[in-house]
């Protein structure tokens, strides 16, 4: 059973059309939890760091936000070059300590004009 | 950018020869990973180092060691490779409990 789950796989929006992409987890623990944004042929470029129920960060057209069992991730009014996938990672506590990353397969994000 | 470079970018090589891997990083952080990313699977951690010559196994480590010898340099070997181990490879560092990633090896084995 997967511990970090995203959907959906892929999500095809128009220029300014508004939606949210989730990450669901299963681990004990959570230390953090983690959204990335990948370009195609790149590594995945760090956008938000969550560590507790209730927390919200924003980036320009993106919000993060974060429950006991998912976050998800808000796009308003998106731009074609929002266009990426985007990867969650959760983090859980571990022998007192910081476990390493677990990532979900990620949402291919698709923004037309 | 996290100063993060890896070398080659691009390799192809034939089943049964070894292939080493390099990661190289300019800032001097504690921490090293090496993950691999394959269609229908999310990144997956092969091996990290928390320091020189200090390194432990991720989730998929069989086929693969590491080694690190200088803060600087984090190297992955493929002692025989496999055509299971055609992927995309990345090195990330941690910086203030965030990992950065590099821009990746893609490596084929025919």
């Amino acid at each position: 059973e997967d511990q970090v789950t995203q959907s959906p796989e892929a999500l095809r929006l128009q220029e300014g059309e508004s939606s949210s992409l989730n990450c669901s987890y299963t681990v004990s623990g959570l230390r953090g939890l983690f959204w990335y944004r990948q370009d195609p042929g790149k590594g995945p470029e760090f956008l938000f760091t969550l560590y507790s129920a209730g927390e919200e960060k924003e980036k320009e057209r993106l919000k993060a936000t974060l429950t006991k069992k998912e976050s998800f991730l808000h796009i308003t009014a998106p731009k074609p070059e929002d266009s990426a996938t985007y990867l969650c990672a959760v983090q859980e506590f571990y022998g007192g300590s910081q476990g390493n990353l677990i990532f979900g397969k990620g949402t291919k994000l698709s923004v037309k004009p | 950018d996290a100063g993060i470079t890896q070398s080659p970018r691009h390799k192809v090589t034939e089943t049964g020869t070894p292939v080493t891997l390099r990661c190289h990083q300019t800032e001097n952080h504690r921490y090293m990973y090496w993950y691999r990313q394959d269609p229908g699977h999310g990144l997956r951690l092969i091996h990290y180092s928390y320091g020189v010559k200090d390194t432990d196994k991720g989730e998929v480590s069989d086929g693969y060691s590491v080694s690190r010898s200088k803060t600087e340099d984090f190297l992955l070997t493929l002692e025989s490779a496999t055509s299971s181990q055609t992927s995309v490879y990345f090195c990330a560092i941690s910086e203030s409990s965030v990992e950065y990633f590099g821009p990746g090896t893609r490596l084929t084995v025919t």
